[in-house]
């Protein structure tokens, strides 16, 4: 099984701040990546797939990056509504679907 | 736009079952597969198997192999845990994959519903 481990579990930070979010595979996944944004009490939220492409109507201050077995996400300007838990999913090989334990971005 | 709406939460004991329900709306229900995961508190979220609707074929969990049914109807997702145990107690959510094709799955989640919450207790 391709085990997920996001970085770091808690990040804190301020509005207009950039936020940097890694997830790192136990093995190479290729471009088989996506990002997810959840808030308490909401449906989870496709942010970015296939490592980078931004899902419909992602503001353009999330960004994806990475490759093989390391990736990134980046909120620039960061915005107090970006206050959310951060996952992000493999779909690379079955076991498909597994999750990284998340990032909670706070003030 | 695209919805997925679950049912409300549910409280239940040990032993019991619970069926969740997940209705669709706004695409063409059979073009998508549709994916059950959970997500107990403090855990990270537990993928336990996906549904296509076109032809009521599974594909299930090693993890819920023996206690979980996926089952569809025109437009709605079901899910069946059943031999509940207290830590069974978590959201049960429904997702569409976004692959679209002949209800397949492969690809990542382009929509969620809103949560089920299920609490084992006696």
């Amino acid at each position: 099984e391709i085990v997920m481990t996001q970085s770091p579990v808690t990040l804190s930070v301020s509005p207009g701040d950039r936020a940097t979010l890694s997830c790192r595979a136990s093995q190479s996944i290729g471009t088989d990546l996506a990002w997810y944004q959840h808030k308490p009490g909401q449906a989870p939220r496709l942010l970015i797939y296939d490592i980078s492409r931004r899902a419909t109507d992602i503001p353009a201050r999330f960004s994806g990056s990475g490759s093989g077995t390391d990736f990134t996400l980046t909120i620039n300007s960061l915005q107090s509504e970006d206050l959310a838990v951060y996952y992000c999913q493999h779909y690379h090989r079955w076991p498909l679907w597994t999750f990284g334990q998340g990032t909670k971005v706070e003030i | 736009q695209v919805q997925l709406v679950q049912s409300g939460a549910e409280v239940r004991k040990p032993g019991a079952s619970v069926k969740v329900s997940c209705k669709a709306s706004e695409y063409s229900f059979t073009m998508y597969a549709i994916h059950w995961v959970r997500q107990a508190p403090g855990q990270r979220p537990e993928w336990m198997g996906w549904i296509n609707p076109a032809n009521g074929n599974t594909k299930l969990s090693d993890v819920f192999q023996d206690r979980v049914s996926l089952t569809r109807d025109t437009s709605t997702a079901y899910m069946t845990l059943s031999r509940l145990r207290s830590d069974d107690t978590a959201l049960y959510y429904c997702a569409r994959d976004s692959l679209g094709h002949g209800g397949f799955a492969g690809q990542y989640f382009d929509y969620w519903g809103q949560g089920t919450l299920v609490t084992v207790s006696s």
